[in-house]
């Protein structure tokens, strides 16, 4: 059974720095990974998928890499801001499992301070 | 619509009441997708439809949760002889060709007392 593991559970940086977010996972047999975004009281923002034949996507100040060999993926950011404050959630999909079928960790907390 | 609306935005009911959670897509979007959350943790999948019919509900905890889509359009989720444990936020999407095109909703809050 796929499990999930984001680390670290919570974050607060001051404003402008670089972050990384980190995500494992137990299974290697995935057909993609996505990066969400969750702000309170809203639902969840795609931010970034990742094919499993590639290594990495970018789209503005976010990086999202994946080695899915270890299991691992991770989510840059740089030069972070105030509105970048939101709950960030990894969810691989596994092979054989449906388009939908997203096996989601719990989040990274993350906090900028102005 | 702009968005993906979900209706009631809360809903408290008793144990063992049956109650009923909408979901209204982004018009043109062709599959739709369920997800429940409980408090500290990720989203659990739950049912994916295409179109009418439901391509993966391997996600339903259990014989009381049910759902349709008999347009495609509109979904509802079905919970019957509600629990405690079925205390989370519902969580509804739809995309237009995949799950890059994901769009969720604002979520059902559901309290069991």
């Amino acid at each position: 059974k796929q499990e999930v593991t984001q680390i670290p559970a919570a974050l607060s940086v001051p404003e402008g720095e670089n972050l990384v977010l980190n995500c494992s996972f137990t299974d290697s047999a995935i057909y993609n990974l996505q990066w969400f975004r969750q702000d309170p009281g809203k639902g969840l923002t795609s931010l970034l998928l990742i094919q499993s034949s590639q290594r990495e996507q970018t789209s503005g100040r976010l990086n999202a890499s994946l080695d899915k060999s270890s299991g691992r993926s991770t989510l840059y950011i740089a030069a972070s801001q105030p509105g970048d404050s939101a709950t960030y959630l990894c969810a691989p999909r596994n092979y054989g499992g449906s388009q939908g079928n997203l096996i989601f960790g719990k989040g990274t907390k993350l906090s900028v301070k102005p | 619509g702009a968005g993906v609306s979900q209706t009631p935005s809360n809903k408290v009911t008793e144990k063992g009441k049956y109650v009923e959670l909408r979901c209204d897509p982004i018009s043109g979007h062709t599959a739709l997708y369920w997800y429940r959350q409980s408090l500290g943790q990720g989203p659990e999948f739950l049912i994916y439809f295409q179109g009418t019919g439901a391509a993966d509900d391997s996600g339903l905890p259990n014989d009381r949760f049910f759902a349709v889509r008999p347009e495609g359009s509109v979904s509802t989720l079905k919970i019957q002889r509600t629990e405690r444990g079925d205390s989370a936020m519902y969580l509804c999407a739809s995309s237009l060709d995949g799950p890059r095109t994901l769009r969720f909703g604002p979520g059902t809050r559901l309290t069991v007392l």
